[in-house]
């Protein structure tokens, strides 16, 4: 089993919808939950951090973590065509993990207009 | 401010050829991050450097790949001989000092890449 899981989509949706996006992970040892987004041919560039359970809201973008279940999500509101990336759910140990992030496979976003 | 800079962007080889790859990370920043991007895949820690030391290689195919940050600054990663499952795109990453700043603060910043493909 992988330790972080993330359906690969690809997922297409029409300018203006909600995005969900969703990753579920294995080791509870996880602590501090990061999602990504990247360009095509571009490195990924952090978007959100979380480290508790709960909602994280950074305009547009909204992080939600679910510990006990293991589940994070990113959803998107008013979805707009600059969206289109794939997105990378990263989830790092911390402590004595230092900066070692897993990073889930990537969904494919695409909205169009 | 500049960000993190790599050479070359592409680079094409046949397998059992050796390649280099060079990363200039964001000035100031002490940890260096080197991650293999398989097509389709997320990143993979391959190795991590504070400074000039290393952190963490486990993931490093010791028997073909090396890594060097000499002098604390810029970084080369080296494959030789390369196999054909070597071919992805390899990202170059800094953050300030993950030791100092702790995992949630010290955000990682990419490069943009080396696409290597391995005929």
């Amino acid at each position: 089993q992988k330790e972080v899981e993330q359906d690969p989509g690809p997922l297409s949706v029409p300018e203006g919808a909600i995005v969900s996006l969703n990753c579920t992970y294995s080791n509870s040892a996880f602590q501090y939950f990061m999602w990504y987004r990247q360009y095509s041919r571009k490195g990924p560039e952090l978007l959100m951090y979380t480290y508790s359970s709960g909602n994280k809201e950074d305009g547009r973008f909204t992080a939600q973590v679910d510990k006990s279940s293991k589940y994070i999500s990113l959803f998107i509101r008013d979805s707009q065509p600059s969206d289109s990336a794939t997105y990378l759910c990263a989830i790092n140990a911390g402590g004595t993990s230092y900066g070692k992030l897993t990073f889930g496979q990537g969904t494919i976003l695409t909205v169009h207009p | 401010e500049a960000g993190v800079a790599q050479s070359p962007r592409y680079k094409i080889i046949e397998k059992r050829q050796s390649v280099a790859f060079w990363c200039n990370p964001i000035s100031g920043h002490a940890t260096l991050y080197w991650y293999q991007q398989i097509l389709g895949q997320g990143p993979k820690l391959l190795i991590q450097f504070q400074n000039n030391g290393v952190v963490d290689d486990s993931q490093l195919p010791k028997d073909r790949f090396s890594a060097e940050r000499l002098k604390g600054v810029d970084s080369t990663l080296k494959i030789q001989p390369a196999k054909l499952e070597d071919s992805a795109v390899y990202l170059c990453a800094s953050s300030l000092d993950v030791r100092r700043a702790g995992a949630l603060t010290d955000t990682q910043y990419f490069g943009p890449g080396t696409r290597l493909t391995v005929l």
